[in-house]
């Protein structure tokens, strides 16, 4: 199946830096980037996502950017708050298309 | 909002005992999943299924099998629990990926303690 390497596994920065948390994917078909979000105790939620026929898309704060000619995506945020400190996940489609390889995650702290 | 339901937050469980986690979603969604979730080791597919009786095995399937009677309820089922299969489980649904989908919707999860 689709192989997908997160990094770094733990992230901390002070209030208002920049967090960027890179991925790789393997399967050179896959077409479709979602990010989550976890937040302590809860379940994932899809914060932001990209296709392959766009190479960055933002939202507010947060960002996504494909590289698909080396087969990696990241996740930038700026101006962290607080609030931003959880577990991220990106994730990339693979098989028969229908269900996702994830990240092993990135734990991240935002300080006040 | 799609909901993705998971009957129990928490369970403890003994060795041996067959144990059943179950999952609602209430949007007519094709797609279920099953996965656990591991310190360090990210979201790992247990079963998946693209339909009513269909299955299929994902990346960790041993100790595991799965039921869809019906198409808005997808069971996990740990046929003779152990305690490496203490985790955070959790269902996920979502339409057939296409150019409109973004995603899975998850499960609020289970946490499952083998003792």
């Amino acid at each position: 199946g689709e192989n997908v390497e997160q990094h770094p596994s733990t992230l901390s920065v002070q209030e208002g830096d920049s967090a960027v948390i890179k991925c790789t994917y393997s399967d050179s078909a896959s077409n479709y980037f979602p990010w989550y979000k976890q937040e302590l105790g809860k379940r994932p939620q899809l914060i932001i996502d990209i296709r392959s026929n766009v190479g960055e898309k933002k939202d507010q704060r947060i960002a996504v950017t494909l590289n698909k000619t080396a087969k990696h995506f990241s996740l930038h945020i700026t101006e962290t708050q607080p609030e931003d400190s959880a577990v991220y996940f990106c994730a990339s489609p693979g098989g028969t298309g229908n269900q996702f390889y994830f990240g092993t995650g990135t734990s991240l702290t935002v300080i006040p | 909002d799609v909901k993705v339901t998971q009957s129990s937050r928490y369970l403890v469980k003994r060795t041996g005992e067959k144990v059943f986690l179950e999952c609602v979603q209430d949007m007519d969604h094709e797609n279920m999943f099953w996965y656990r979730q591991d310190p360090g080791l990210g979201l790992r597919l247990i079963y998946f299924s693209y339909d009513v009786k269909m299955k299929e095995k994902g990346d960790i399937p041993e100790g595991y099998s799965v039921s869809r009677e019906k198409k808005e309820r997808f069971s996990l089922i740990l046929e003779s629990a152990s305690t490496n299969q203490t985790s955070m489980y959790l269902c996920a649904s979502s339409p057939v990926l296409g150019a409109n989908v973004r995603g899975y919707t998850f499960g609020s999860g289970t946490r499952l303690t083998v003792v």
